[in-house]
């Protein structure tokens, strides 16, 4: 069956430290791989997207990694803030639909 | 400063009411999803329209739940008869032909 797995528990990290998310999938075949923060009471909000072919993306202090040999990605905050806890999802579109599947989200906290 | 709202935010409600939610998406977006998150399930899709045709409904439970689009600039999803294990968060999600999406604020359903 179709899986897309986020660690449950909550990564607790030290403002400034870089926050490593990991987002890992079986029986997809994904041509986009998406990264949306939600903040307790609101909607989810899109950070990133990711193409199948693309090994990395860049947008300022983010960076997400897509390994389909490994079917994993990895999403990067560097030099984090309190700002950054919240819960990250990981959406994988799969080739041929236009309907993203959320995984559940890691919930990242970050200490002053 | 488009955005996608929803009403009502919340909705308190007893078991056999019937309850309708609302979401106007962003001007232009031609697709509309409908989410309802709970801690156990995380985030399911429940519908997908593009340019206002229903193209899935698979994890809708059809005998209480439909969705509609009366027109472009809204969509309605109605609950008839509610049920206690209906009570969750229910997100409309609007796209504009990429593959982010742009949710709303949530309506937080809670059926007694």
């Amino acid at each position: 069956s179709q899986k897309i797995e986020q660690n449950s528990e909550a990564l607790n990290i030290q403002e400034g430290k870089t926050a490593t998310l990991t987002c890992n999938y079986t029986n997809y075949s994904p041509a986009y791989l998406q990264w949306y923060r939600q903040d307790p009471g609101r909607g989810p909000v899109f950070l990133l997207l990711i193409r199948e072919n693309e090994k990395e993306k860049r947008k300022e202090r983010l960076k997400v990694t897509f390994d389909t040999t490994l079917k994993q990605s990895l999403f990067h905050i560097t030099a984090s803030q309190p700002a950054d806890s919240a819960t990250y999802l990981c959406a994988l579109d799969e080739r041929g639909s236009y309907i993203p599947t959320f995984g559940r989200g890691t919930s990242l906290i970050v200490h002053p | 400063d488009a955005r996608v709202t929803q009403t009502p935010r919340d909705k308190v409600t007893e078991m056999g009411q019937e309850v309708t939610m609302r979401c106007q998406p962003i001007l232009g977006h031609n697709t509309v999803f409908w989410y309802r998150q709970t801690m156990m399930q995380g985030l399911e899709l429940l519908a997908y329209f593009r340019n206002r045709a229903p193209l899935d409904d698979s994890g809708m439970p059809k005998d209480r739940f439909s969705a509609e689009m009366p027109d472009a600039t809204l969509a309605t999803l109605k609950i008839q008869p509610s049920e206690p294990r209906d009570s969750a968060v229910y997100f409309c999600a609007s796209g504009g032909g990429y593959n982010e999406q742009f949710f709303g604020p949530g309506t937080r359903l809670t059926v007694l």
